[in-house]
């Protein structure tokens, strides 16, 4: 089935420092890509997404790149701020098991220190 | 303004006792979704609807079902808790499938 993977699993920058965090996927029929943004004890936010037509997509100090023959997408994160800290949750979506749905990385914990 | 409602927030539940999580929304969308966060982990997806049909993950254990009566509700049951079950569980929603998802704040359930 399909599988997301997400690296590093923790990251730690200083403020205004950029930040990377990369994924890999398996099912080359995904073609959604969101990215979500967690904070402690709150609900997954969606802060960026990325369908396959495009390779490149970009929302002020955020960006994300997708490069789907080598099945390899990236969040960016420029000028980092202590509100920034939080759990980034990479996203693959496609059809898999009969139906759409969306798989999630495992995490990534960055840490903003001002 | 709220989207997407769990109640309760926390649940305190006993060992076998059956319980049962609660999910609304005034999206009108057509796809509802049931995940298990545990803590320092990724959602897990236990099952979703799309529109009345039932999508079980394969390894959702038999002792969590669910129940949409209609558009707006769905319902997570858990027959009969056990200690590894404590966990956050949200509720999300979507229109269509492979779409932004929607998450509602959590359901935090606690087993004694």
């Amino acid at each position: 089935g399909e599988n997301v993977e997400q690296h590093p699993s923790t990251l730690s920058v200083q403020e205004g420092d950029s930040a990377v965090i990369k994924c890999t996927y398996s099912d080359s029929a995904s073609n959604y890509f969101p990215w979500y943004k967690q904070e402690l004890g709150k609900r997954p936010q969606l802060i960026i997404d990325i369908r396959s037509n495009v390779g490149e997509k970009k929302d002020q100090r955020i960006a994300v790149t997708l490069n789907k023959t080598a099945k390899h997408f990236s969040l960016h994160i420029t000028e980092t701020q202590p509100e920034d800290s939080a759990v980034y949750f990479c996203v693959g979506g496609g059809f898999s098991g009969g139906y759409n749905k969306l798989i999630f990385g495992a995490g990534t914990r960055l840490a903003v220190h001002p | 303004d709220a989207m997407v409602i769990q109640n309760p927030r926390y649940q305190v539940t006993q060992f076998g006792k059956p319980v049962t999580l609660s999910c609304s929304q005034t999206l009108n969308h057509n796809v509802m979704y049931w995940y298990q966060q545990k803590s320092s982990q990724a959602p897990k997806l236990l099952f979703h609807y799309y529109d009345k049909d039932f999508n079980n993950e394969a390894d959702t254990p038999d002792n969590f079902q669910s129940r949409r009566p209609n558009t707006s509700f769905c319902f997570l049951d858990i027959r009969s808790p056990g200690l590894g079950d404590a966990a956050m569980y949200l509720c999300a929603t979507s229109r269509g499938g492979a779409k932004e998802q929607y998450f509602g704040p959590g359901t935090r359930l606690t087993v004694t």
